[in-house]
Parts: C-alpha cells; structure tokens; sequence
C-alpha cells in the first residue's frame, strides 16, 4: 500500500488559472509538509502542518493556500498560476511535531507545468 | 541560516567499488542529519538518519557519519551496484529540513 500518495502525478495548465493538488498518507503520521524541487533540483519546504494546524510557512506567496481537513490530508491550492511556479511539489510526512526531528516519507510527486 | 553543501555534484564508479559522498552544514544547531536517495521522476526515500548525538548509523552497505564540530556527514556505500544509481541528497534538520543539491551517482556495469 501507498504511504504518501499525491494526484495529479503531471499538471499542465495555464498562466492565470487556479489549480489544486491533493496529498493523502496512510501511516497515522501527525505532520505533513510540502516542498516544491525547481528546475535546478533544489528542494525547499513551502509548509509543515501539525494536526492540522499550519507550524511553518516559508515565506511562500500568498497565492499557495494549503488546506488540512484532517491530520491524514494535505493539499495545496495555487492561485493565479504564474510560469515561475513551474516545479515538481512534493508532499511528506512523519511523526513527530517538530519538523525535522524524525523521519520523513515522501510522496512521489507532482510535476506542474505553467504554460 | 542553515545552507548544506554536497560535493561531488556527480560521480561516475565501476561496479563493484566502495565510494564516500560528501556533505557540508553551516549550522551545527542541528537536531538531526539525514540522508536520502531520489530516482529520476520519483519522491525521496530515506536512507539514514543520524541524531546530534551519534557519530554514525548503518544500515546494509550504508553507513553515515556525523561529525557536528567541523560541520560534515559523510555516506559511504560498500561494494556499489548499478541499483545504487541514484541522487543522494543530505538534509540539515534545525526546525525545519534543509536540502543540499544533492550528488548523481552512476555506477556501471
């Protein structure tokens, strides 16, 4: 069974359009994060929930809404798609409250592509 | 602010040879170190985690070192196959995990 799952696997859309992808994990994990990997491979953390309370918010723009409805989903809204949010979005999880202290699961990822 | 450097970018071994990755941290605050492997169009899977107070865990043909002080980490893989073909990436962990680039192993045949 999937840990970390993430849909869609590829989006293409549009400059200007609103889009959303959806982070679910089965392992009963308290924190869920998400990272954005751009072109050059660097990954960075966007956001990290804690029971579905937002802990971290790296200074990402306000267009990036993400949502908890429960400790086991994660999903991340964008806004106003601009080409610079070209990247592939990774979610992941793990059990301790404090990011970074524990093992962390990733999903496979989602590769966007704004035209 | 934590930056984590890894060195080589990439490397190229035959089958067969024992081979060290490197990793560099700024910030020595750090609760934990760990090492992960990313295969072409797929997430992280973690390796090895190392915690502020260890020198070191294993793991199979995997071993990781830590050494806080001089801010380093190394991972050492014995005995490569070309299954290890991978990139390799260290993350700081303060509050939050930072990424270095990341090393692209190949390992030929």
């Amino acid at each position: 069974d999937t840990a970390v799952s993430q849909t869609p696997k590829y989006l293409v859309t549009q400059m200007g359009n609103d889009k959303s992808i959806k982070c679910e994990q089965n392992l009963g994990h308290d924190t869920m994060y998400w990272y954005k990997q751009d072109s050059k491979k660097f990954l960075k953390i966007m956001f990290s929930y804690n029971n579905k309370e937002l802990i971290i918010n790296e200074t990402v723009p306000n267009r990036f809404s993400p949502k908890s409805p429960d400790k086991a989903h994660l999903n991340l809204h964008i806004n106003s798609l601009e080409l610079g949010d070209s990247a592939v979005y990774f979610c992941a999880s793990s059990q301790a409250a404090s990011e970074g202290t524990d093992t962390q699961y990733f999903g496979p990822g989602t590769r966007l592509t704004v035209l | 602010k934590q930056e984590v450097t890894q060195i080589p970018a990439a490397l190229s071994v035959p089958e067969g040879e024992n081979l060290v990755l490197n990793c560099s941290f700024t910030d020595s605050a750090i609760y934990n170190l760990q090492w992960f492997r990313q295969d072409p169009g797929k997430g992280l899977t973690s390796l090895l985690l190392i915690q502020s107070s260890q020198r070191e865990q294993t793991s199979g043909r995997l071993n990781a070192s830590l050494d806080k002080s001089s801010g380093r980490s190394t991972l050492y893989i014995a005995a490569s196959q070309p299954g290890d073909s991978a990139t390799y990436l260290c993350a700081g962990s303060n509050y939050k995990l930072t990424f270095g680039k990341g090393t692209l192993l190949t390992v030929n045949p």
